[in-house]
């Protein structure tokens, strides 16, 4: 079956362009996320949505980035006025509804890699 | 959430078992073991989990021990593609447990 897709899968801008990258989660998966991974670095948490419920925007770096997810299918971060520490690698994940408050297992797409000049 | 603790490192021949050891001696009641991978330039995979009895599925067996202190990813028969870096976390039920945070994990290199 799909997994979790994510387009583009490379982008290279320049710094101070907006840039768009967009996650299509496995259908039926209510929770969608995003992290990053900076080179050689761990995985940062960046936004959580689950279903219809306020999103939890805590680890959003800075009011230059945001997200937003629509029809409560595809998600799509983006990166106003991007700067050259927003290099790194975009990962968005699924899963499906939260059983008992246990965290089910996050199905993670490949990834965008972005190279900011 | 508990802090955990792996080898940076580690060697297994291909076809024998890998055993990929984990220490979160300061893991609470309501911390399940996770383990996931991470595959070069791949996105992480999830493995399984476990709370305290021993776990199995089509890729993996999770051995805890009973005083929850530590636990074993046992891969049984390692192939050349399980070449990876390993991530053992501790994470509650509830709350923000969505929120994955990985270690440096352990780098697993399975050779021919």
């Amino acid at each position: 079956g799909a997994g979790v897709s994510q387009s583009p899968s490379n982008k290279v801008t320049e710094k101070g362009k907006d840039v768009e990258l967009r996650c299509d989660p496995i259908s039926g998966h209510t929770a969608l996320y995003w992290y990053r991974q900076s080179l050689g670095q761990g995985l940062e948490f960046l936004i959580y949505f689950q279903g219809n419920s306020a999103p939890d925007k805590s680890g959003l770096p800075s009011d230059r980035f945001s997200a937003e997810r629509t029809g409560g299918s595809v998600s799509t971060l983006t990166i106003q006025r991007t700067q050259q520490e927003d290099s790194a690698v975009y990962l968005c994940a699924s899963s499906p509804a939260r059983r008992g408050g246990l965290n089910n297992e996050q199905f993670f797409g490949p990834g965008t890699r972005l190279t900011v000049l | 959430d508990a802090k955990t603790t792996q080898p940076p490192s580690m060697d297994c021949a291909e076809g024998r078992a890998a055993n990929l050891p984990c220490n979160h001696s300061t893991i609470s009641g309501n911390e399940y073991v996770y383990w996931y991978r991470q595959i070069h330039s791949q996105g992480p995979q999830y493995i399984i989990h476990g709370l305290k009895n021993n776990e199995t599925n089509e890729m993996a067996s999770l051995i805890i021990t009973e005083d929850r202190k530590s636990s074993t990813l046992i891969l049984p028969h390692a192939t050349l593609r399980d070449t990876a870096v390993y991530y053992c976390i501790a994470n509650p039920s509830g709350g923000s447990n969505y929120k994955l945070t990985f270690g440096k994990g352990t780098l697993l290199t399975v050779n021919p």
